[in-house]
Parts: structure tokens; C-alpha cells; sequence
């Protein structure tokens, strides 16, 4: 089983909509959480990182579901520069090391 | 956030050849780094830990003479895949954890190089 599990997709949505995927971890021990954006051959940016209580960011809102050890990502309000691979990214449990996803890829049409 | 360059975007070489890549932490100083590769549409693999002043950790399955790593100061990851063949052409990204800060458990990613063996 793979450490970091994510559907490829893609998500195509209408400029407005909101969009929700999700990521599963196989470790439970994992403690930290992000989403990462990553672009068309460019390199991953960080989106935000995931907490506990879950949190929100402008029309990005995580959540983090320990019991069933998955996150999840949704958008509200889909913009067309929204676009993107979405990368799920796990720590390694006692470890710097990071476990990514292959990404969710989301396109967003006019 | 925190910057990371990485030179050069982009190296078209012949078979045999070696190549450096540079990864730099503009703005912060970095105990670690790490090198991933990414094959097309599929997810990073980190292949080495960088740590300054010592040896790199590397991952299973990753010939550490083939893929050089030197973290010579706390700025600075080099890595160089010597005699490079086509099964080499990949997209290689560094990343570095800022030494101290909010942020220092954020990984900041460089730009990428795009290698392709001929």
C-alpha cells in the first residue's frame, strides 16, 4: 500500500463551483499535514498546511480526519488560475522526511 | 515565504556526461536539504537528505555514486549524476527546511531541473 494515496482525477469544474478531494495516509503516526500546489512542470508550492482542528485559507479549506486517517482539500468559488496538481503531503512519523502524493488534478474552465 | 534557486532549469546532454546541479537557500540557512526526482505524472521521490557538513543520507535503491550530493555550507546542496544515461532523464527538485522560524518545518522547493539524456 502506498504511503500517501490521492484520485488522480481530473476534477473539471465550471469557473464558480467548489470543488473537495481527499487524501488517505497509511501511517498513523503521522504528524504533519500540508497541501501543495504544483503547476504544469514547475515545482510544488506550498498551499497550506493541514491542522488538527482543520483551517481555512481565503477559499481553501483543510481538514484532517485521524480516525479514518485521511485530509481533505476543498475550494469554494473556483477561479481559472485555481488549475493545478494538488499534492497530499505526509510526514514521515519521527522523521524530517516528507511522503508525497501523485496529486489530484483539478482544471477549472471558463 | 522562504526562496530556493535551483541552476540550471533545464540541461539537454550526451550519454555519459555528468551533471551538477546547484540548489541554494536565498534568504535562510538550511541544516537539510533534500533532492527528489519526479517522473511524468507521477508523485516525488525523494532519493537523498542533504545535511551540512556530513554525508547524505540516501534512499533505498539510490546509487549513492551515481548521484553525488555536497552540502558544503548551509546555503548550499549540489548534486551530480555522473555518467548519466537516458534512464537518467527525469525532473529533479531540491527542496530546504529553514534552520530556524515559524516556518522551519515547511519545505521550500527550488525551481526544478529538467534533465534530458540523449
Amino acid at each position: 500500500r502506498k504511503e500517501v494515496e490521492q484520485d488522480p482525477g481530473p476534477f473539471n469544474v465550471p469557473e464558480g463551483a467548489t470543488v473537495a478531494f481527499n487524501c488517505t495516509y497509511s501511517n498513523s503516526a503521522s504528524q504533519s499535514f500540508f497541501w501543495y500546489r504544483q503547476d504544469c512542470r514547475k515545482e510544488p508550492k506550498l498551499l497550506m498546511s493541514v491542522y488538527s482542528s482543520g483551517n481555512e485559507d481565503g477559499r481553501f479549506t483543510a481538514q484532517l480526519n485521524r480516525a479514518s486517517q485521511y485530509i481533505s482539500l476543498l475550494i469554494r468559488d473556483s477561479k481559472l488560475s485555481d488549475s493545478a496538481t494538488y499534492l497530499c503531503v505526509v510526514n514521515k512519523p519521527n522523521d524530517y522526511k516528507l511522503s508525497f502524493g501523485a496529486g489530484t488534478t483539478v482544471t477549472v474552465r471558463a | 515565504g522562504a526562496v530556493v534557486s535551483q541552476h540550471p532549469s533545464r540541461v539537454i546532454c550526451k550519454s555519459g556526461t555528468s551533471v551538477k546541479i546547484e540548489c541554494r537557500s536565498l534568504d535562510f540557512q538550511a541544516t537539510t536539504m533534500f533532492w527528489y526526482r519526479q517522473f511524468p505524472k507521477q508523485s516525488l521521490m525523494l532519493m537523498a537528505t542533504s545535511n551540512e557538513g556530513s554525508k547524505a543520507t540516501y534512499e533505498q535503491g539510490v546509487e549513492k555514486d551515481k548521484f553525488l550530493i555536497n552540502h558544503a555550507s548551509l546555503t548550499l546542496s549540489t548534486l551530480t549524476v555522473t555518467s548519466a544515461h537516458p534512464e537518467d532523464s527525469s525532473f529533479y527538485i531540491c527542496s530546504a527546511e529553514p534552520r530556524t522560524g515559524l516556518d522551519r518545518n515547511i519545505q521550500y522547493f527550488g525551481a526544478g531541473t529538467r534533465l534530458s539524456v540523449l
